[in-house]
């Protein structure tokens, strides 16, 4: 089984960009998709998009269209999901999940990086 | 809100069976064979016990299990446990640009 490594916690100010970046490792990089979900302290979870590692293809959720970015760097199996404009109610834990390109699960997730949203 | 609806929390003490109820609509459930359960444990990544409705990976113990009717399915653990005490998430498929829809997330309390 694979594994999933994000980067370390952020704190923005309202209204910039946040990265976070999440490593591959122990599996066929191209061959599973990676999914973001985000998870608001003391909520549930909230599906944002998916990237196809193998060619770059997207798919967001209309939520974020417009907000969100998500690559990926097959050379590094590294993918990256970039949310813009934050604002308050961006304050969450954020996990990236693979999950293989015929299925319909979150099969393996990452350890999640806390993104703080304050003046 | 939450798309799915969830239980805020279920208790039972160990030994016993307790089921967990997830209602979505006829767009999700109870379209697609596609649900799946993740257990989390406080401050943990979630983790997959149950995917398309009542299978379950590999390593996941047979104290769980996952069944559907209509627009509603279910998580049963049997023969409770004091690990089991955790958050529990419904998904399902869903057609459209949310791809994935979302429980509230339940709390399995042992007694």
């Amino acid at each position: 089984q694979g594994q999933l490594v994000q980067s370390g916690a952020q704190v923005k100010k309202p209204g910039a960009s946040v990265e976070v970046s999440c490593k591959a490792s122990g599996y066929t990089f191209t061959s599973y998709y990676i999914h973001w979900v985000r998870q608001a302290p003391g909520q549930g979870l909230e599906w944002m998009g998916i990237i196809n590692p193998r060619g770059g293809g997207t798919s967001y959720t209309q939520k974020f269209q417009g907000r969100v970015t998500m690559t990926g760097d097959t050379s590094t199996s590294t993918v990256y999901m970039e949310l813009s404009s934050l604002r308050s109610e961006d304050t969450a834990v954020y996990y990236c999940v693979y999950a293989h390109s015929g299925s319909y699960f979150l099969e393996v997730w990452g350890q999640g990086t806390t993104v703080t949203v304050s003046s | 809100q939450s798309a799915l609806t969830q239980p805020a929390s279920v208790s039972g003490s160990p030994g016993q069976s307790i089921t967990i109820s997830c209602t979505g609509t006829s767009s999700d459930v109870g379209r697609y064979n596609y649900v799946s359960w993740y257990q989390q444990h406080p401050g943990k990544a979630p983790k997959l016990i149950i995917y398309d409705v009542n299978n379950r990976p590999s390593g996941v113990s047979h104290r769980f299990s996952g069944s559907k009717s209509g627009n509603t399915a279910s998580l049963t653990i049997s023969g409770l446990q004091a690990e089991d005490e955790a958050d529990y998430h419904c998904s399902s498929y869903t057609s459209g640009s949310t791809r994935y829809v979302f429980g509230s997330g339940t709390k399995v309390i042992v007694l």
